[in-house]
């Protein structure tokens, strides 16, 4: 079965500083690998998607990247805001076709 | 363009009572989710459904937990009986395909208090 971790569990950062969010999986025959954003009392929005071929995607300051070989992603926030403060979850979808979220990493930015 | 409707936002019930939740996804999406997410947690994913069938129910808890999407719209998810262990968040979403690997889009989710 697939195991998602992200470490860490939670972040605080000044504003302004570029950061970076890990996730890892244990089953590197994945579809693909998303990352979303979680805000208090809201569903999850989709931010970016890899494919399993892909290496990296990029949406204005988030950067995410793929290494399926090592069963890792990081996603890379540049510049960081207050409004970015929420919680980051990734999840691969396996080659089954099952989807499997991470523990998730809450990320506070101070003002 | 509307999200995805959930209703109750929030729901408090007692061990051993039962309890359901309704899914509204956006309008022409094909396949349907039903996730858990425990304080802490990830989503889970609990049922998918592709129209009115079921796709994949293999993390649902049968003997307590059903669901169903009449007529390949709206979705119920129902609870009978509830325990202590299934308070949780249970977030609803809907893809426009029928690839598990679609966007999916979220509803606000609900959040069911077991005491």
């Amino acid at each position: 079965k697939q195991e998602v971790t992200q470490i860490p569990a939670a972040l605080s950062v000044p504003e302004g500083e570029n950061l970076v969010l890990n996730c890892s999986f244990t089953d590197s025959a994945i579809y693909n690998l998303q990352w979303f954003r979680q805000d208090p009392g809201k569903g999850l929005t989709s931010l970016l998607l890899i494919q399993s071929s892909q290496r990296e995607q990029t949406s204005g300051r988030l950067n995410a990247s793929l290494d399926k070989s090592s069963g890792r992603s990081t996603l890379y926030i540049a510049a960081s805001q207050p409004g970015d403060s929420a919680t980051y979850l990734c999840a691969v979808t396996n080659t089954g076709n099952q989807f499997y979220f991470g523990t998730g990493t809450s990320l506070t930015v101070i003002p | 363009e509307a999200g995805v409707a959930q209703s109750p936002r929030y729901k408090i019930i007692e061990k051993r009572q039962s309890v359901a939740f309704w899914c509204n996804p956006i309008s022409g999406h094909a396949t349907l989710y039903w996730y858990q997410q425990i304080l802490g947690q990830g989503p889970k994913l609990l049922i998918q459904f592709q129209n009115n069938g079921v796709v994949d129910d293999s993390q649902l808890p049968k003997d307590r937990f059903s669901a169903e999407r009449l007529k390949g719209v709206d979705s119920t998810l129902k609870i009978q009986p509830a325990k202590l262990e299934d308070s949780a968040v249970y977030l609803c979403a809907s893809s426009i395909g029928t690839s598990i690997s679609d966007t999916q889009y979220f509803g606000p989710g609900t959040r069911l208090t077991v005491l």
